[in-house]
């Protein structure tokens, strides 16, 4: 099956400092990359995803970057808010994709 | 549209009980996805549909687990019998492809004793 890995696992920052997370796969047929936020207790929803023939994608204070030759794509946020906190989970291919374990987020004000 | 719906809430049984999660996709989405959450384990695909008709089940644990979804408005995933290493949160997804966003619902707790 696909391997696939998010670092840092966990990440904390200031308030207003950037954050960037990290997610690498393994299957080269991938051409879908979206990151998911899910906040404590609540469902994952989508907040950014990019497809492959584009290498970035920017929403207000959210980026995602691909590169598709070493597999990787990331996710970052500018400007961080203490709302922000939350698990960040990434899923190369989409539904029927492997989900990353998940990334920490908290925001300190 | 109210979105994905998925019932009941919180259910806790006990071992042994049989166990039956619900789940309304919306409307024209052709794909529906069942995965569990465990901190453990993360979150784990289980099965999904393209049409109604199932594709991919490998991420079932085991015979006790099964999926079915009769029409395109409603799926249904049983434990039976249940054991206490199924607690989790079952979440229902759909998506109008297999490749785009995923619509999750609220999720079912499940707690088995």
């Amino acid at each position: 099956g696909e391997n696939v890995e998010q670092h840092p696992s966990t990440l904390s920052v200031q308030e207003g400092d950037s954050a960037v997370i990290k997610c690498t796969y393994s299957d080269s047929a991938s051409n879908y990359f979206p990151w998911y936020k899910q906040e404590l207790g609540k469902r994952p929803q989508l907040i950014i995803d990019i497809r492959s023939n584009v290498g970035e994608k920017k929403d207000q204070r959210i980026a995602v970057t691909l590169n598709k030759t070493a597999k990787h794509f990331s996710l970052h946020i500018t400007e961080t808010q203490p709302e922000d906190s939350a698990v960040y989970f990434c899923a190369p291919k989409g539904g029927k994709s492997t989900f990353g374990d998940g990334t920490t987020l908290t925001v300190k004000p | 549209d109210a979105g994905v719906i998925q019932s009941p809430r919180h259910e806790v049984t006990e071992m042994g009980q049989e166990v039956t999660l619900r789940c309304k996709p919306i409307s024209g989405h052709d794909y529906l996805f069942w995965y569990r959450q465990t901190m453990m384990r993360g979150l784990e695909l289980l099965i999904y549909f393209n049409n109604n008709v199932p594709i991919d089940d490998s991420g079932m644990p085991e015979d006790r687990f099964s999926a079915k979804m009769p029409n395109a408005s409603f799926s249904t995933l049983k434990i039976q019998p249940s054991e206490p290493r199924d607690s989790a949160v079952y979440f229902c997804a759909s998506s109008p492809t297999n490749t785009g966003e995923l619509f999750f619902g609220e999720g079912s707790r499940l707690t088995v004793l």
